[in-house]
């Protein structure tokens, strides 16, 4: 158990387009949902925190209307990312906790994003 | 909130024990400990996580010292696939959650 998809795997995006991606719990419910940015040979950065029907909660130097995360379901969050320039290219990936004040995350394989 | 150290690199022989250091000496007594590992490209996976008691399941083993401030995550008979960089993580509170502060991890690479 504990199985976390996304999609696309990968997309490429003009600049100036936005772009959606889906993070699902396939075989639990997450009450929370976890978005990371990772750029080359660095470490997960975490984005934005989010509660199942409540606004994301956004780390400070992240833009929240930019990134536009909704976690309407139990089973499923999304991130749009709005007016993609090149450098939003990287490396997103979403992970996804059971309840309240769970720790263990369990962590989609991510979406790698190229903007030209 | 407690802090991670790890070292940045190891090397193991392919069918060895490779065994991964970390210290959280300032980690609180009601604080876990977790590992995750990412295989390069691809989302982490969680391995294991502990509070005191020394833990194991199918993945490997983790040994918490007796006063807590450093543990050692035990993959008892490593294999090539186990190449990866491996977080020892302490969650931080945030509000109603809490969340993982990803530092750079240790660099195992199992050779052949």
């Amino acid at each position: 158990g504990a199985v976390v998809s996304q999609h696309p795997s990968r997309v490429i995006c003009k600049s100036g387009t936005s772009v959606k991606i889906e993070c699902r719990s396939l075989d639990f419910q997450a009450t929370t949902m976890f978005w990371y940015r990772q750029f080359p040979k660095q470490s997960l950065m975490l984005m934005a925190t989010s509660n199942e029907g409540s606004k994301a909660t956004y780390e400070q130097g992240v833009e929240k209307d930019k990134f536009l995360i909704n976690h309407a379901s139990l089973t499923l969050s999304t991130l749009t990312v709005t007016s993609a320039h090149p450098e939003d290219s990287s490396f997103y990936i979403c992970s996804a906790s059971r309840g309240w004040y769970q720790e263990t995350q369990y962590f989609g394989p991510g979406t790698r994003l190229l903007v030209l | 909130d407690a802090k991670t150290t790890q070292p940045p690199s190891m090397d193991c022989a392919e069918g060895r024990a490779a065994n991964l250091p970390c210290n959280h000496s300032t980690i609180s007594g009601n604080e876990y400990v977790y590992w995750y590992r990412q295989i390069h490209s691809q989302g982490p996976q969680y391995i294991i996580h502990g509070l005191k008691n020394n833990e194991t399941n199918e993945m490997a083993s983790l040994i918490i010292t007796e006063d807590r401030k450093s543990s050692t995550l035990i993959l008892p008979h490593a294999t090539l696939r186990d190449t990866a960089v491996y977080y020892c993580i302490v969650p931080v509170n945030a509000g109603n959650n809490r969340k993982l502060i990803w530092g750079l991890g240790t660099s195992l690479a199992v050779n052949p």
